[in-house]
This record gives C-alpha cells, sequence and structure tokens, in this order.
C-alpha cells in the first residue's frame, strides 16, 4: 500500500487528558481505515473514512480526513485507562484488498 | 462461528521443525489474509486468499511459508524448517468482501509462535 506516516509513535497521558495520534501520505488516499489493539490482544476495527473531509464520532473519539485525503487524525477526549492500546490508521493504497498497517502510536494512560 | 478462531494459540518449537497454523473464518466470509506481528510492529501482510484461491501471496517471506485454504473456509498456513526469526504472532484475519472497501477485518486471537 502507499506509505502512510503516523505519529507519534508513543504517546503518554495523565486519565482526563486528551490525546491525537495523526497519519499523513504524500499520497491521496482512496479510504482510511483505524483499529485498536490492545496490550496482548488482536487488532480490532474501529472506522472507515471515505469522504473528503469527513469526520465521525464515536463517544469520545472522533475520527478526521482530511479535504485532500492525504492525512487523518483520531482524537480521544478525556482519556480513560480502558483506552490503552496501540491504535492504527490502515490504508489499502490502491488495492481493494489489501490493508496494510503501519507501527500505531501506542498509548498508555496514567490512573 | 462467532468470531475468527486460530489454533493453536501458542506454539513452542525448535528451530528446523515443521509447524502449522490453523484459522476458522467467520462463517460466510469468503475472503481470508494471513499477516504476521512481531513485537512492537504493526501486523505484516503475508497472503490473501478470496475463496480456495491465493489471490495474492507476495507477503511471504520465503518459500518455507505456504498457506492453503482448500474448501474456501479453513485456512492453514505451513512453515517449513522454522528458523528463530520466524518467531511472532500470526494473525488470521476474516471480511465479508474486500476489506480495502467494505472497511472491516475481522482478526483472531493469533497463534503466538515461537522458535527456539
Amino acid at each position: 500500500g502507499q506509505q502512510v506516516m503516523q505519529i507519534p509513535q508513543y504517546q503518554h497521558v495523565q486519565e482526563g487528558e486528551d490525546f491525537t495520534t495523526y497519519c499523513n501520505s504524500s499520497t491521496t488516499l482512496s479510504n482510511i481505515q483505524w483499529y485498536k489493539q490492545r496490550p496482548g490482544g488482536h487488532p480490532v476495527f474501529l472506522i472507515q473514512l471515505v469522504k473528503s473531509g469527513e469526520v465521525k464520532k464515536q463517544k469520545r473519539l472522533t475520527f478526521q480526513f482530511g479535504e485532500a485525503k492525504k492525512n487523518s487524525s483520531l482524537h480521544i477526549t478525556a482519556t480513560q485507562t480502558t483506552d490503552v492500546g496501540t491504535y492504527f490508521c490502515v490504508n489499502s493504497g490502491g488495492s481493494n484488498y489489501k490493508l496494510t498497517f503501519g507501527k500505531g502510536t501506542l498509548l498508555t494512560v496514567n490512573p | 462461528g462467532a468470531g475468527v478462531s486460530q489454533t493453536p494459540s501458542n506454539k513452542v518449537t525448535e528451530k528446523g521443525k515443521y509447524v502449522e497454523l490453523r484459522c476458522d473464518p467467520i462463517s460466510g466470509h469468503t475472503a481470508l489474509y494471513w499477516y504476521r506481528q512481531s513485537l512492537g510492529q504493526g501486523p505484516e501482510f503475508l497472503i490473501y486468499f478470496q475463496g480456495t484461491g491465493a489471490a495474492d501471496d507476495s507477503g511471504l517471506p520465503n518459500d518455507r511459508f505456504f498457506a492453503v485454504r482448500p474448501e474456501g473456509s479453513v485456512s492453514t498456513l505451513k512453515i517449513q524448517r522454522t528458523e528463530r526469526g520466524d518467531s511472532a504472532v500470526y494473525l488470521c484475519a476474516s471480511s465479508r468482501g474486500l476489506a480495502g472497501t467494505t472497511g472491516e477485518l475481522f482478526f483472531g486471537e493469533g497463534s503466538r509462535l515461537t522458535v527456539l
């Protein structure tokens, strides 16, 4: 798939603080997906973004897809210890089946 | 079944041995994927099946790795002459259609392979 960079690689926050992770691509993305992997667990699908400028919310999580479809972000408001895990932005590049994962952002939350 | 099932959950083997890892996808999911995940890394694509055929095996690291899905459901990942570098968690995932468009991979819990 296309090369998508995700930052930061690690983030440690105090419980109640906000958290944001960003994905950037040098090329236009057809869509982007977000997955969460708890420590010792497997990746779990969170959401897919397809449209330019799209914003989707899931409770305290807000997902955005940039106007140029080259970047995306995941913002968590008022983190909780249950938010701990690695968040991956995933793209299919030019493929309609092959999803390429990066290293993700590891979020730790201090209670 | 309710989710993607993988067996064994843990496998410890000696260098040079042969191993098989099994994946039972969600019923009705035609697409099946194998990924490999090393510590601190994201899942790395290995192979994709659509039905019985391996539509894309470009991620298999070398010819010691092989996967089959003879009846379009259960898949087996086979690793010959295992090496220590093969140690990782092997994740299987399935999707209703094409994950790049429909947007959701369902992952199993993974098989943790340790090669001594």
